[in-house]
């Protein structure tokens, strides 16, 4: 199957800094790529779908100022959590389908954790 | 928007036993696909199963599109398989995924 490769795995920020998450498609190309957050015990919410070269589409009830998104190439996106909050601590995933394909796959996820 | 309701939201198993989780979902949907989120939350993809039968090993899955379900089989359980198990369906002109509300599995010797 396809691989898509997220960094980091874990990562430990004090309040107010910004972290950033990136998902790599490492063997097939992907034009789109989504993000999703999950709390402990619950399922996968999506946040955002990720389009290459053109603005990211947030899910209702998700900051686009505070997740910031970028896909500037077809095998790279990013998330950047800005002025991080201990209520942003979460598990953040990222998911890709190759082009003209319909199954998803996903990162090894990002455990973040704000103090 | 689509609900996606799995059962049971909990397993126990001894080793060596099988089980059979269900997916539920509330519309159509042109394809389902089963994944299980390891102890580090890493999720592997089992299966893209739009309707039939499909099996890998002591894993199987079906998916009956018209009555709105899938099952995914898993017989002569190991350790190994704990963790969460997930169905998805696609939504929103079919680019993201919906994730079901997932089933618990601990495998106990």
């Amino acid at each position: 199957g396809a691989v898509v490769s997220q960094h980091p795995s874990r990562v430990i920020c004090k309040s107010g800094t910004s972290v950033k998450i990136e998902c790599r498609s490492l063997d097939f190309q992907a034009t789109t790529m989504f993000w999703y957050r999950q709390f402990p015990k619950q399922s996968l919410m999506l946040m955002a779908t990720s389009n290459e070269g053109s603005k990211a589409t947030y899910e209702q009830g998700v900051e686009k100022d505070k997740f910031l998104i970028n896909h500037a190439s077809l095998t790279l996106s990013t998330l950047t959590v800005t002025s991080a909050h201990p209520e942003d601590s979460s598990f953040y995933i990222c998911s890709a389908r190759a082009l003209l394909s319909t199954e998803a796959f996903f990162g090894q996820g990002t455990r973040l954790t704000v103090v | 928007g689509i609900q996606v309701e799995q059962s049971p939201p909990d397993l126990i198993l001894q080793e060596g036993a099988n089980s059979t989780l269900r997916c539920n979902f509330s519309d159509s949907v042109n394809n389902l696909q089963w994944f299980h989120q390891n102890p580090w939350g890493q999720l592997i993809n089992l299966f893209y199963i739009p309707s039939g039968t499909k099996q890998n090993g002591r894993l199987s899955a079906t998916t009956v599109a018209t009555e709105r379900y899938s099952l995914l089989y898993i017989s002569s359980s190991q350790t190994t398989d704990s963790g969460v198990y997930f169905c998805a369906v696609p939504t929103g002109g079919g680019n993201k995924l919906t994730f079901g509300t997932g089933t618990q599995l601990k495998v106990e010797l």
